[in-house]
């Protein structure tokens, strides 16, 4: 199974900071990744697809970007409403796989 | 408006079975593939299986191959988890999510989710 190793675990950050959270593949998976976005007990939400697509109806500080096997979560300006836990999504092949998640708190 | 419900959660003993649905509308539920997917109390994200919009194919994370199965009622609109032989490692929020695919690039994603049922596995 394709591994995905997100980084960091957690991070604490400022309204209004730039943040970012990467996701390394252990095998090539071409754009087929997604980022969610998780607040404590709700579902999982949609940001972004296909590594850099965004998903209809959300902000466009969140952006997302690849290099290879390396995956780029950006939130530029953090919004009181961001503060949640971010997970990636590989969909290249079978079994699917998350990462770790990140837990964006506030400083 | 795109909505999904599942229903069927609840406590089960190890080795006990259980089955998920996941009722879904607000869209042609027939032409969209639909994936289940699992949160442990207090942990990330787990893949757990999907399945075609036909329901001719079907997929599963190693964790639950061989003991559950995916299916789906197309004239019903509902989508289905039968879990058989659970563990405790089985215990988490069990969410259903639509597979949207685009269609000139065929790339996926989960974009809407229903609200997630909880299965604990415990004697």
């Amino acid at each position: 199974a394709i591994q995905m190793t997100q980084s960091p675990s957690s991070l604490s950050a400022s309204v209004g900071d730039r943040v970012t959270i990467t996701c390394r593949a252990s095998l090539g998976i071409r754009n087929d990744l997604g980022w969610y976005q998780q607040k404590p007990g709700k579902a999982p939400k949609l940001l972004i697809y296909a590594a850099s697509s965004l998903q209809s109806g959300v902000p466009s500080r969140f952006s997302g970007s690849a290099s290879g096997t390396d995956f780029t979560l950006t939130i530029n300006g953090l919004q009181p409403e961001d503060f949640a836990t971010y997970y990636c999504l590989q969909d290249y092949t079978y079994p699917w796989t998350f990462g770790q998640g990140t837990k964006v708190e506030i400083k | 408006e795109v909505h999904l419900l599942e229903s069927g959660g609840g406590l089960v003993q190890p080795g006990g079975s259980l089955r998920l649905s996941c009722v879904a509308s607000g869209f042609t539920f027939n032409t969209y593939a639909m994936t289940w997917i699992r949160q442990a109390p207090g942990k990330g994200l787990e893949w757990v299986s999907a399945i075609s919009g036909s329901g001719s194919n079907t997929y599963y994370a190693d964790s639950v191959k061989g003991r559950f199965t995916v299916s789906r009622d197309n004239s019903q609109n509902t989508l289905f988890l039968q879990m058989d032989s659970l563990r405790a490692e089985d215990t988490a929020i069990y969410y259903c999510a639509r597979i949207f695919v685009e269609s000139d690039t065929d790339y996926r994603c989960f974009d809407f989710w229903g609200q997630g049922a909880l299965v604990t596995v415990s004697s």
